[in-house]
């Protein structure tokens, strides 16, 4: 057990609709990242918050975003929803500091567009 | 760009057999982290092992191991002494030590091998 946990475990969604996952992180981690992982593939990294702000990025287009809550919790937003959003989205929480960060995974919305 | 590379798309071994998974990486930094991560059907990312890029040391796990090869690029995964529980996908990934405003890179992973443990 993680102690991350994030929700919906399953969802379905129409092309161009909008979706909100959520992600609790454990108390104390003052960074997450979200992750994307389509079927058959290695996940891939969306974006990372740290103490609220957006601090690093990857190759996903602006209508993926994400807020960071001071109380450890965590959404990723999905405007105008497209086919190839259909996948399993993990977020990882870690405590940024000193030495090595281990990340948390928690087990992932899966995400169907239809 | 950082690469990572996982030429072994399924394996299978036998139970109590041993088992190797293969990974090689592409990178210009010294710096950074390797590790296995094992997602079973719960689809949980699951920390197998981890490898400082600085340690010349081989890590080991109880029955996990890997053989670091730096100058090569290449960080190999052994399984010993397989169990049914081993069967999951198999994920190598990197992670630069310095990544974004303080905080350590993110994790670049392969593609996966899906290892079958046979009874």
């Amino acid at each position: 057990e993680t102690g991350v946990t994030q929700s919906p475990t399953h969802l379905i969604k129409t092309r161009g609709q909008q979706v909100t996952l959520r992600c609790s992180s454990q108390s104390g981690h003052n960074t997450v990242s979200w992750y994307q992982q389509a079927l058959g593939q290695g996940p891939q990294f969306i974006f990372q918050y740290y103490r609220e702000e957006e601090n690093g990025r990857g190759n996903f287009p602006p209508r993926f975003s994400g807020l960071q809550f001071p109380n450890y919790s965590s959404e990723l937003n999905v405007n105008a929803l497209e086919l190839d959003d259909s996948a399993l989205y993990l977020c990882a929480s870690s405590f940024s500091g000193h030495g090595y960060e281990k990340l948390f995974f928690g087990s992932g919305t899966q995400l169907s567009v239809l | 760009a950082q690469t990572v590379t996982q030429s072994q798309p399924e394996m299978s071994v036998q139970e109590a057999e041993t088992v190797t998974l293969s990974c090689t990486y592409d990178t210009s930094e010294s710096d950074y982290y390797l590790f296995w991560y094992k997602q079973p059907p719960s689809r949980q990312m699951i920390l197998v092992i981890r490898q400082e890029a600085y340690k010349q040391q081989n890590a080991t796990e109880n029955r996990f191991s890997v053989n670091f090869q730096k100058a090569a690029k290449s960080f190999s995964l052994k399984i010993s002494d397989s169990q049914l529980g081993d069967a999951a996908m198999y994920f190598c990934a990197y992670r630069s030590a310095v990544g974004f405003g303080g905080s350590q890179g993110n994790l670049i992973f392969g593609k996966g091998t899906k290892l079958s443990v046979k009874p």
